[in-house]
């Protein structure tokens, strides 16, 4: 009954590699999003879908490639690993509509070594 | 100057005190307004959301809103050591799909 799930929970691994975090929602809302945290605890947006469509995408390198096969999944691939990516990944979900709350999931710790 | 600005704390409040969160923002066109709760190493989770000026109150918690002022705040009544987490104020900027977070409010509440 998990609403916003994402996996890996844990993701250690070297510079240069490339690595994928999966998210998948179960609430049938229409829009999803890619937030990173820092290690102080900042929460800054990455990239929204909605309805599978990007609509925002706030200035991450384009080594960071989301992509939503359908309305309920949003998978985030990272190419070339660098240190500076360590952080906790968060997905979230929410209907359309501005007074509607952000879901979150688990987290993906990611550790870049 | 940051789109939501709060005081990263941490804030100390004996149990059973008030606790008071303060959280601006800097775009008037702002519309709806979240708190959550993030306990260390856990996702955030929504305590409540305001979009009307004024209070609005859920159990112990109550949300202010006074958008001429762009503030809002959140305040815990009778604080227990369970409500010790950080707190973010999350804003809706008006017009599209985005939630902005401050950087959040620890808060400790002793024993």
């Amino acid at each position: 009954d998990t609403a916003v799930s994402q996996t890996p929970k844990y993701l250690v691994t070297q510079m240069g590699n490339d690595k994928s975090i999966k998210c998948e929602q179960n609430l049938g809302h229409d829009t999803m999003y890619w937030y990173k945290q820092d290690s102080k605890k900042f929460l800054k947006i990455m990239f929204s879908y909605n309805n599978k469509e990007l609509i925002i995408n706030e200035t991450v390198p384009n080594r960071f490639s989301p992509k939503s096969p359908d309305k309920a999944h949003l998978n985030l691939h990272i190419n070339s690993l660098e240190l500076g990516d360590s952080a906790v990944y968060f997905c979230a979900s929410s209907q359309v509509g501005r007074h509607s709350p952000l879901h979150f999931g688990n987290g993906t710790r990611l550790t870049v070594t | 100057q940051k789109e939501v600005e709060q005081n990263s704390g941490p804030l100390s409040v004996p149990e059973g005190a008030i606790a008071s969160l303060n959280c601006t923002y800097s775009d008037r066109g702002s519309q709806s307004f979240f708190w959550y709760r993030q306990y260390s190493g856990k996702s955030p989770e929504l305590i409540m959301f305001i979009y009307s000026n004024g209070d609005k109150e859920d159990g112990r918690f109550t949300a202010q809103l006074n958008k001429a002022s762009q503030y809002v705040s959140l305040l815990i009544r009778d604080s227990q050591p369970s409500d010790s987490a950080t707190y973010l104020c999350a804003v809706n900027i008006a017009g599209y799909q985005k939630v902005t977070f401050g950087t959040g409010t620890k808060l400790q509440v002793i024993p």
